[in-house]
């Protein structure tokens, strides 16, 4: 079964900054990863996904990500925060023989002015 | 509306009442997906629809859950007997077609909340 772990539950960072947020998955194969990001009393939004190809995937809002195969992460970037990214940010994994999404813990990010 | 719509958006009840959760997914959706956001537990995933097939019902807690999708389109969470420790957002998502690779689109969620 696929897991999905973001080690960092809090993160602050100043408007302005850059930022990374970690996300490491345990599956057996090359997997489908995703971003998603929920502001307070919202659903989902996607961010961005990787399937195949080139590592680097760009998405909305300014967001990057890049899976590294030999680490088992797929860590999320922006190279300037604005004050409007604060939220939860959630990595997720679907299994290619599977249906559902298996998500992180969730990494709640936090912008001073 | 484009989106995934739930409702009740809030929903307060007293311990042993039943509930039930509504979910409009996208149009032209056939996959629906419900999970479960709570403190401490994170995202689980509950269950999932897709087409006519039988629901996977693998990530349900308990026999008090149960779900339906009637006519491939709305679907109704509910809950029998509830507990407190069901106080929880549940998300609703609705995908094209089903697979790992497909993207869930969410609704905003229902928070349920137990007296």
């Amino acid at each position: 079964a696929q897991s999905v772990t973001q080690p960092d539950i809090h993160i602050t960072v100043s408007e302005g900054a850059s930022l990374e947020l970690r996300c490491n998955y345990s599956y057996g194969a090359t997997p489908y990863l995703f971003w998603y990001v929920q502001s307070p009393g919202q659903g989902l939004q996607l961010l961005l996904k990787y399937f195949s190809g080139d590592t680097l995937v760009q998405g909305i809002k300014g967001f990057e990500a890049e899976f590294k195969r030999s680490q088992s992460s797929f860590n999320l970037r922006k190279p300037s925060v604005h004050w409007s990214d604060a939220a939860e940010y959630f990595c997720a994994v679907g299994a290619r023989a599977g249906n559902m999404l298996t998500f992180g813990g969730g990494t709640r990010l936090m912008v001073k002015p | 509306g484009a989106g995934v719509s739930q409702s009740p958006s809030n929903k307060v009840t007293e311990k042993g009442k039943d509930v039930e959760l509504r979910c409009d997914p996208i149009s032209g959706h056939t996959a629906l997906y419900w999970y479960r956001q709570s403190l401490g537990q994170g995202l689980e995933f509950l269950i999932y629809f897709q087409g006519n097939s039988a629901p996977d019902k693998s990530g349900l807690p308990s026999d008090r859950f149960s779900a339906e999708r009637t006519g491939g389109s709305v679907s109704t969470l509910t809950i029998q007997r509830t507990q407190q420790e069901d106080s929880a957002v549940y998300l609703c998502a609705s995908s094209f077609q089903q697979g790992g690779n497909q993207p869930q689109h969410f609704g905003d969620g229902t928070r349920l909340s137990i007296l």
